[in-house]
């Protein structure tokens, strides 16, 4: 089973700053990796697949990169609704599809 | 719009099955070739990924819970369900059901594009 390592685990910014978050895969998953961000009572949402392609609707301060083992989502300038919990997803080899355990990212 | 909306019980007693219907609204179940799935997350926990059934009826599962595990379609409902038997409270958490969509050419990228909002699900006597 592929581990996702995600880091760090809180990260407190202000709104305006910009949001580094690692995914760290326990094997190479190509680029086969997405993520989601969820919200406190909310479904996960679908952010970027494929490493760095954004969903449908998802602005484009959104961006995601890496390949292999590394992957990063930036939030390029941190707006009020952007604070929630974020999730990446590796496709690559499966079952099970495994989930990182979730960088949450907070208001400082 | 595609809409998936989750039913079932909210309380369901240690060694018994739970059961969770997704129903699915603005889109045929039967079209495309889509996936189905079901994943929970425990209180203040991360996402579990339960297992999947294809457009055609192929499934596959998390091997943690295969051998408790079934999910099957209903197409003249447009619903897929989930039944996980034997439950203990380990398996109390927020049940969600997805849409697996494949983006791109071949091969394809699969994601979770749509979901629903969830349903809580608690084991207990």
């Amino acid at each position: 089973e592929i581990v996702l390592t995600q880091s760090p685990a809180t990260l407190s910014l202000s709104p305006g700053e910009r949001a580094t978050l690692s995914c760290r895969a326990s094997q190479s998953v190509n680029t086969y990796l997405a993520w989601y961000q969820q919200k406190p009572g909310q479904a996960p949402r679908l952010l970027i697949y494929d490493a760095s392609k954004r969903a449908s609707g998802i602005p484009a301060r959104f961006s995601g990169s890496g390949s292999g083992r590394d992957f990063t989502l930036t939030i390029s300038s941190l707006e009020p609704e952007d604070f929630a919990v974020y999730y990446c997803q590796q496709r690559t080899h499966w079952p099970p599809l495994t989930f990182g355990g979730g960088t949450k990212v907070e208001i400082k | 719009q595609v809409q998936l909306q989750e039913s079932g019980p909210g309380l369901v007693k240690p060694s018994q099955t739970l059961s969770l219907t997704c129903t699915v609204s603005g889109v045929s179940i039967r079209s495309g070739s889509h996936y189905w799935s079901w994943i929970r997350q425990p209180a203040g926990k991360g996402l579990e990924w339960i297992g999947r059934i294809h457009t055609r009826g192929s499934t596959s599962y998390n091997p943690s819970l295969q051998s408790r595990v079934n999910i099957s379609l209903d197409t003249s409902k447009n619903q897929f369900s989930l039944d996980l038997y034997s439950v203990t409270a380990a398996d109390t958490a927020v049940y969600y059901c997805a849409r697996d969509t494949p983006f791109g050419s071949e091969p394809p990228v699969w994601a979770h594009d749509i979901w629903a909002q969830g349903t809580m699900v608690t084991v207990s006597s």
